[in-house]
Protein backbone atom coordinates (compact mmCIF):
# COMPACT_ATOMS: atom_id res chain seq x y z
CA UNK A 1 0.00 0.00 0.00
CA UNK A 2 1.38 3.51 -0.72
CA UNK A 3 -0.42 5.08 2.26
CA UNK A 4 -1.56 8.92 2.01
CA UNK A 5 0.32 10.63 -1.10
CA UNK A 6 0.46 14.26 -1.70
CA UNK A 7 0.98 16.35 -5.15
CA UNK A 8 3.02 18.07 -5.43
CA UNK A 9 6.15 18.19 -2.78
CA UNK A 10 7.11 21.50 -3.23
CA UNK A 11 5.76 24.36 -5.32
CA UNK A 12 6.25 28.08 -5.91
CA UNK A 13 3.03 30.59 -6.28
CA UNK A 14 2.46 34.32 -7.47
CA UNK A 15 0.39 36.08 -5.25
CA UNK A 16 -3.39 35.52 -6.67
CA UNK A 17 -2.33 32.68 -8.60
CA UNK A 18 -4.66 29.31 -7.86
CA UNK A 19 -3.39 25.65 -7.94
CA UNK A 20 -4.76 22.40 -6.22
CA UNK A 21 -2.59 20.22 -3.73
CA UNK A 22 -3.91 16.50 -4.49
CA UNK A 23 -4.18 14.02 -1.92
CA UNK A 24 -5.15 10.53 -2.49
CA UNK A 25 -5.02 7.98 -0.54
CA UNK A 26 -5.56 3.71 -0.84
CA UNK A 27 -6.77 2.48 2.52
CA UNK A 28 -10.27 2.56 1.88
CA UNK A 29 -10.26 5.28 4.49
CA UNK A 30 -13.20 7.67 5.52
CA UNK A 31 -11.70 10.08 6.74
CA UNK A 32 -9.47 12.88 5.44
CA UNK A 33 -8.16 16.22 6.31
CA UNK A 34 -5.75 18.79 5.66
CA UNK A 35 -3.11 20.80 7.85
CA UNK A 36 -0.83 23.36 7.27
CA UNK A 37 2.03 23.88 9.85
CA UNK A 38 4.08 27.48 10.12
CA UNK A 39 7.43 27.14 11.55
CA UNK A 40 7.87 26.50 14.86
CA UNK A 41 4.30 25.83 15.42
CA UNK A 42 2.16 22.38 15.46
CA UNK A 43 -0.42 21.80 12.66
CA UNK A 44 -3.67 23.38 12.35
CA UNK A 45 -7.11 21.62 11.14
CA UNK A 46 -8.36 23.30 7.36
CA UNK A 47 -11.07 21.12 6.44
CA UNK A 48 -12.25 17.53 7.08
CA UNK A 49 -14.21 14.92 5.36
CA UNK A 50 -16.14 11.69 6.81
CA UNK A 51 -16.64 10.56 3.55
CA UNK A 52 -17.78 11.58 -0.48
CA UNK A 53 -19.67 14.22 -0.79
CA UNK A 54 -19.81 15.59 2.93
CA UNK A 55 -16.86 18.19 3.75
CA UNK A 56 -16.58 20.31 7.06
CA UNK A 57 -14.08 23.60 7.81
CA UNK A 58 -11.37 23.15 10.39
CA UNK A 59 -9.86 25.45 12.85
CA UNK A 60 -8.28 27.68 9.57
CA UNK A 61 -10.51 27.27 6.55
CA UNK A 62 -10.48 30.91 5.07
CA UNK A 63 -9.00 30.89 1.56
CA UNK A 64 -9.13 27.26 1.13
CA UNK A 65 -11.64 24.61 -0.60
CA UNK A 66 -12.41 21.18 -0.48
CA UNK A 67 -14.68 18.65 -2.22
CA UNK A 68 -15.26 15.00 -2.13
CA UNK A 69 -16.33 13.68 -5.07
CA UNK A 70 -14.28 10.28 -4.24
CA UNK A 71 -13.48 7.93 -1.38
CA UNK A 72 -9.79 8.11 -2.40
CA UNK A 73 -9.17 11.78 -2.89
CA UNK A 74 -9.21 15.10 -1.32
CA UNK A 75 -8.03 18.23 -2.88
CA UNK A 76 -7.24 21.33 -1.69
CA UNK A 77 -7.90 24.17 -3.58
CA UNK A 78 -6.48 27.76 -3.33
CA UNK A 79 -8.37 30.24 -4.96
CA UNK A 80 -6.38 33.18 -4.80
CA UNK A 81 -3.30 32.13 -3.08
CA UNK A 82 -1.49 35.13 -0.14
CA UNK A 83 1.48 35.18 1.14
CA UNK A 84 0.51 33.74 4.26
CA UNK A 85 -0.35 30.73 3.15
CA UNK A 86 3.11 29.93 2.82
CA UNK A 87 3.37 26.43 4.42
CA UNK A 88 3.99 23.03 4.53
CA UNK A 89 0.59 21.53 3.83
CA UNK A 90 -0.04 17.74 5.29
CA UNK A 91 -2.84 15.67 4.17
CA UNK A 92 -4.11 12.68 6.84
CA UNK A 93 -6.90 9.84 6.96
CA UNK A 94 -8.34 7.59 9.28
CA UNK A 95 -10.49 4.43 8.67
CA UNK A 96 -13.79 5.74 10.68
CA UNK A 97 -16.20 2.86 13.21
CA UNK A 98 -12.85 2.06 14.79
CA UNK A 99 -10.76 3.48 17.46
CA UNK A 100 -7.80 0.67 16.97
CA UNK A 101 -5.80 2.73 14.35
CA UNK A 102 -3.65 5.52 14.43
CA UNK A 103 -3.86 8.93 11.61
CA UNK A 104 -1.83 8.57 8.45
CA UNK A 105 -0.44 11.10 6.94
CA UNK A 106 1.14 12.07 3.97
CA UNK A 107 4.58 13.48 3.71
CA UNK A 108 3.96 17.05 2.64
CA UNK A 109 3.65 19.77 0.17
CA UNK A 110 5.41 22.68 0.97
CA UNK A 111 4.15 25.77 -0.74
CA UNK A 112 5.51 29.53 -0.76
CA UNK A 113 3.33 32.19 -2.05
CA UNK A 114 5.55 35.11 -3.55
CA UNK B 1 -11.18 20.96 23.93
CA UNK B 2 -9.11 18.81 26.50
CA UNK B 3 -5.72 20.21 26.10
CA UNK B 4 -2.23 18.57 26.74
CA UNK B 5 0.65 19.91 28.14
CA UNK B 6 4.21 18.79 27.11
CA UNK B 7 7.73 19.94 28.17
CA UNK B 8 9.07 21.77 24.57
CA UNK B 9 12.14 20.30 24.66
CA UNK B 10 13.94 16.79 26.41
CA UNK B 11 17.42 15.48 25.36
CA UNK B 12 18.82 11.75 25.98
CA UNK B 13 21.57 10.16 25.19
CA UNK B 14 21.93 7.04 22.27
CA UNK B 15 21.19 3.68 23.85
CA UNK B 16 19.31 4.98 26.73
CA UNK B 17 15.50 5.01 28.02
CA UNK B 18 13.56 8.04 27.24
CA UNK B 19 10.43 8.68 29.27
CA UNK B 20 8.28 11.72 27.54
CA UNK B 21 5.53 13.12 29.56
CA UNK B 22 2.38 14.54 29.00
CA UNK B 23 -0.47 16.18 31.11
CA UNK B 24 -3.77 16.36 30.45
CA UNK B 25 -5.63 17.34 33.55
CA UNK B 26 -9.09 17.94 32.21
CA UNK B 27 -9.18 14.70 29.65
CA UNK B 28 -12.39 13.12 29.59
CA UNK B 29 -13.51 9.46 30.14
CA UNK B 30 -13.94 8.95 26.44
CA UNK B 31 -10.93 10.63 25.05
CA UNK B 32 -8.26 8.32 23.35
CA UNK B 33 -4.62 9.08 24.29
CA UNK B 34 -2.77 9.51 20.59
CA UNK B 35 0.82 9.79 20.39
CA UNK B 36 2.78 10.71 16.86
CA UNK B 37 6.08 11.74 16.20
CA UNK B 38 7.27 14.05 13.31
CA UNK B 39 10.99 13.90 11.97
CA UNK B 40 12.72 16.64 10.48
CA UNK B 41 10.60 17.79 6.79
CA UNK B 42 8.46 14.54 7.29
CA UNK B 43 4.66 14.09 7.85
CA UNK B 44 3.70 13.03 11.51
CA UNK B 45 4.14 9.39 12.16
CA UNK B 46 1.42 7.62 14.40
CA UNK B 47 3.52 5.77 17.25
CA UNK B 48 0.85 4.83 19.66
CA UNK B 49 -2.21 5.26 21.95
CA UNK B 50 -4.71 4.11 24.52
CA UNK B 51 -7.23 4.86 26.38
CA UNK B 52 -6.90 3.03 30.21
CA UNK B 53 -4.25 0.47 30.23
CA UNK B 54 -0.78 0.62 29.37
CA UNK B 55 0.13 -0.16 25.53
CA UNK B 56 3.05 -1.85 23.97
CA UNK B 57 4.05 -2.11 20.09
CA UNK B 58 7.09 -2.41 18.41
CA UNK B 59 7.64 1.31 18.12
CA UNK B 60 7.42 2.48 22.26
CA UNK B 61 5.31 1.97 24.83
CA UNK B 62 2.74 4.33 26.42
CA UNK B 63 2.35 4.05 30.75
CA UNK B 64 -1.11 6.31 31.40
CA UNK B 65 -1.32 7.24 35.14
CA UNK B 66 -4.16 5.35 36.81
CA UNK B 67 -6.42 9.07 37.48
CA UNK B 68 -5.63 9.67 33.39
CA UNK B 69 -4.49 13.05 33.73
CA UNK B 70 -1.40 12.01 32.76
CA UNK B 71 0.73 9.62 30.71
CA UNK B 72 4.27 8.71 29.68
CA UNK B 73 5.83 7.98 25.57
CA UNK B 74 8.72 5.28 26.76
CA UNK B 75 11.26 4.63 23.95
CA UNK B 76 13.03 1.83 25.43
CA UNK B 77 16.18 2.57 23.70
CA UNK B 78 16.81 6.00 21.65
CA UNK B 79 18.42 5.79 18.51
CA UNK B 80 19.42 8.85 16.49
CA UNK B 81 17.02 7.95 13.91
CA UNK B 82 14.26 9.11 17.37
CA UNK B 83 15.14 12.61 17.47
CA UNK B 84 11.45 14.26 16.34
CA UNK B 85 9.11 16.40 18.12
CA UNK B 86 6.74 14.31 19.60
CA UNK B 87 3.30 15.07 20.01
CA UNK B 88 0.47 13.83 22.83
CA UNK B 89 -2.88 14.30 21.79
CA UNK B 90 -6.40 13.46 22.87
CA UNK B 91 -8.81 11.89 20.48
CA UNK B 92 -12.62 11.73 21.31
CA UNK B 93 -13.89 8.47 20.42
CA UNK B 94 -17.33 9.56 20.01
CA UNK B 95 -18.80 9.12 16.36
CA UNK B 96 -19.59 12.55 14.32
CA UNK B 97 -17.57 14.46 11.82
CA UNK B 98 -15.47 17.35 14.14
CA UNK B 99 -14.72 14.65 16.71
CA UNK B 100 -12.33 13.14 14.71
CA UNK B 101 -10.04 15.86 14.51
CA UNK B 102 -6.56 15.84 16.19
CA UNK B 103 -5.66 19.03 17.52
CA UNK B 104 -1.88 19.46 17.73
CA UNK B 105 0.09 21.52 20.34
CA UNK B 106 3.77 22.15 19.98
CA UNK B 107 4.83 19.08 21.10
CA UNK B 108 8.36 17.96 22.65
CA UNK B 109 11.40 18.23 20.82
CA UNK B 110 13.57 15.32 21.49
CA UNK B 111 17.30 15.38 20.79
CA UNK B 112 19.40 12.38 20.94
CA UNK B 113 23.08 12.58 21.98
CA UNK B 114 25.51 9.98 19.86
Amino acid sequence: NAGVTQTPKFQVLKTGQSMTLQCAQDMNHEYMSWYRQDPGMGLRLIHYSVGAGITDQGEVPNGYNVSRSTTEDFPLRLLSAAPSQTSVYFCASYPLGTVSYGYTFGSGTRLTVV
Amino acid sequence: DAKTTQPNSMESNEEEPVHLPCNHSTISGTDYIHWYRQLPSQGPEYVIHGLTSNVNNRMASLAIAEDRKSSTLILHRATLRDAAVYYCILRIAHSGGSNYKLTFGKGTLLTVNP
